[in-house]
């Protein structure tokens, strides 16, 4: 079975903090992705990664930034948290470019105070 | 650009009645069609998928047949559970690009 874990499920940080969340898949997938989901907005992309050290902007890349130094790992960085990023994020992988089926993570949920 | 547009919720629904909950789409070129399901407290889980014209997905009792002459692809099931309740995206694929998703449709089944 593919597994995809974050970091943390509940998260609390202040407001100007930097924010890291993690990201591990074990199943050598290229391609990754952060979402963060909202009541009634539904999944937004973030940031996604075909490969290694790659990085592509997704529909709401503003106030973030990503990571991917290795395969299995795609860290999303918030460099100084506001509380319109409270939220629950979700990292997804998928084995490559135009294979849909993507797997997910449980989800972060954080609350910038 | 490729968007889905599914239906809104929350929709409520008593133990074993007939489920429909509608999603259409807009695509270039010949897209893939996805239903997720996210059941409380979990990240999206793949439900069903359809990759051409005229298939159908299945999975779980759960049924969607990818319409390219109304650009839809509606979930379907005949008799919800309890344990159905969740949120439903709709999502598609068409090219190299990302995943876009629908907003999502919650069903409370209630016995």
């Amino acid at each position: 079975d593919v597994k995809v874990t974050q970091s943390s499920r509940y998260l609390v940080k202040r407001t100007g903090e930097k924010v890291f969340l993690e990201c591990v898949q074990d199943m050598d997938h290229e391609n990754m992705f952060w979402y963060r989901q909202d009541p009634g907005l539904g999944l937004r992309l973030i940031y996604f990664s075909y490969d290694v050290k790659m990085k592509e902007k997704g529909d709401i890349p503003e106030g973030y930034s990503v990571s991917r130094e290795k395969k299995e790992r795609f860290s999303l960085i918030l460099e100084s948290a506001s509380t319109n990023q409270t939220s629950m994020y979700l990292c997804a992988s998928s084995v490559r470019r135009g294979r849909g089926t993507q797997y997910f993570g449980p989800g972060t949920r954080l609350l910038v105070l | 650009g490729n968007s889905v547009t599914q239906m809104e919720g929350p929709v409520t629904l008593s133990e074993e009645a007939f489920l429909t909950i509608n999603c259409t789409y807009t695509a270039t070129g010949y897209p893939s069609l996805f239903w997720y399901v996210q059941y409380p407290g979990e990240g999206l889980q793949l439900l069903l998928k359809a990759t051409k014209a005229d298939d159908k997905g299945s999975n779980k009792g759960f049924e969607a047949t990818y319409r390219k002459e109304t650009t839809s692809f509606h979930l379907e099931k005949g008799s919800v559970q309890v344990s159905d309740s969740a949120v439903y995206f709709c999502a598609l694929e068409s090219g190299n690009t990302p995943l876009v998703f629908g907003k999502g449709t919650r069903l409370s089944v209630i016995a």
